[in-house]
């Protein structure tokens, strides 16, 4: 049980364009999504989290309108990189909690590969 | 704000040997949950093993136990009978139990088990 996805694995734009990453929970309810950026060999950095049905707060730093998060529903959020320029490409992780079972374990994703040429 | 240290960025050890994994946190709060998740190369992040604050015993999970000293604000994991497929950066993580739901990762361990 608890299993996240996220599509796609990994993506390759040019620069000025947007891309959208979805992050799904396939076997709960995720009452909150959270949606991280990961540099090489470093550890995560929470970018914004989302509630269902609601804006998502975003992390100090953090541009709301280049990185736009939807929560529509309780099994998917999406993440969209508008304008994607080369600084943006990283590594993006999705994670999400339930209050079905705790409300302090996350779910990890696998993880999108984001290459902006 | 919390924090959360992990003082060895790699650590190696032969297969089937133990190895312990620290971590340190500070927190002026009394409730709380504290993790170690793993990712390995795939870099799918696999939660290992979780601990409650308020709980004494320490948690485990087959091949893998945690240390947790409360007073002392340390959460050291410990594998035992390694294996190769245990190879993969190790992160420590704080989540307090006061609505704030915002996971505090350290900066990790990177462990290779060597054949």
């Amino acid at each position: 049980g608890a299993v996240v996805s996220q599509h796609p694995s990994r993506v390759i734009c040019k620069s000025g364009t947007s891309v959208k990453i979805e992050c799904r929970s396939l076997d709960f309810q995720a009452t909150t999504m959270f949606w991280y950026r990961q540099f090489p060999k470093k550890s995560l950095m929470l970018m914004a989290t989302s509630n269902e049905g609601s804006k998502a707060t975003y992390e100090q730093g953090v541009e709301k309108d280049k990185f736009l998060i939807n929560h529509a529903s309780l099994t998917l959020s999406t993440l969209t990189v508008t304008s994607a320029h080369p600084e943006d490409s990283s590594f993006y992780i999705c994670s999400a909690q339930t209050v079905q079972t705790s409300t302090d374990t996350q779910y990890f994703g696998p993880g999108t590969r984001l290459t902006v040429l | 704000a919390q924090t959360v240290t992990q003082s060895q960025p790699e650590m190696s050890v032969q297969e089937a040997e133990t190895v312990t994994l620290s971590c340190t946190y500070d927190t002026s709060e009394n409730n709380y949950y504290l993790f170690w998740y793993k990712q390995p190369p795939s870099r799918q992040m696999i939660l290992v093993i979780r601990q409650e604050a308020y709980k004494q015993q320490n948690a485990t999970e087959n091949r893998f136990s945690v240390n947790f000293q409360k007073a002392a604000k340390s959460f050291s994991l410990k594998i035992s009978d390694s294996q190769l497929g245990d190879t993969a950066m190790y992160f420590c993580a704080f989540i307090s139990n006061f609505g704030n739901e915002k996971l505090t990762f350290g900066t990790g361990t990177r462990l290779t088990i060597i054949p």
